[in-house]
């Protein structure tokens, strides 16, 4: 079953530094999605993305935050100068129509020290 | 943002019997509801959605309801298993805006199912 994937499954930086996050997601998907989970907190919307440009972004991110579709299986979340507060875990998001369930990639924990 | 609350934290249900799992929402422009389920160090999987022209969607032993007049859903797992136990999490989703599928998330229910 075609799943999304994404890496690394763990990430340690240093505060300042900046981050890469990578998914590839499903195949023939066309809509594409980061969601973040602070610890025990709610999975929240950070962004989607379709026809190669951002669609809807919320107030989390800022211009510390961008993504990039570098060719045609990648998608990637950049965080340019970490914070402690980002430390969370990043999921990545699929969907093949909009407006119909996404699929959730395993996650990327992030951890700024 | 509260605008999807799950206000059970947590259920248990033995094995056998029937877990319910309750979300109410705010916005009354969201009109696709899903649950996804989530074990510890993976991410949500989908189980089920529900469109508000439906007032129920059913797939196996999960059965999702929407009352749409007290902004509500519930899916229903019926036998519960133990391999039910995770934790739940319903979304909501405006498809007439603009927002290319977002979906706003509530907090999460932990079920934990006794053999």
């Amino acid at each position: 079953e075609p799943e999304v994937t994404q890496t690394p499954s763990h990430q340690v930086t240093q505060m300042g530094q900046e981050v890469i996050l990578r998914c590839v997601p499903i195949s023939n998907h066309l809509y594409f999605y980061w969601y973040r989970q602070i610890l025990g907190q709610k999975v929240e919307f950070l962004v989607s993305f379709y026809n190669n440009e951002i669609s809807e972004k919320s107030e989390i991110f800022d211009d510390q935050f961008s993504v990039e579709r570098p060719d045609g299986s990648n998608f990637t979340l950049k965080i340019r100068s970490t914070k402690l507060e980002d430390s969370a875990m990043y999921f990545c998001a699929s969907s093949g129509q909009v407006n119909t369930e996404a699929f959730f990639g395993q996650g990327t924990r992030l951890t700024v020290v | 943002d509260q605008q999807v609350k799950q206000n059970s934290p947590s259920l248990s249900v033995q094995e056998g019997r029937i877990s319910i799992l309750n979300c109410d929402y705010t916005n009354s422009m969201f009109d696709y509801f899903l649950w996804y389920k989530k074990y510890p160090a993976e991410g949500p999987t989908f189980l089920i959605s529900i469109s508000s022209i439906k007032d129920k969607n059913e797939d196996g032993r999960f059965t999702v309801f929407l009352n749409k007049s007290a902004k509500h859903l519930s899916l229903h797992i019926v036998p519960s298993q133990p391999g039910d136990s995770a934790v739940y999490f319903c979304a909501a989703s405006d498809t007439g805006g603009t927002s290319y599928g977002k979906l706003t998330f509530g907090q999460g229910t932990i079920l934990t199912v006794h053999p």
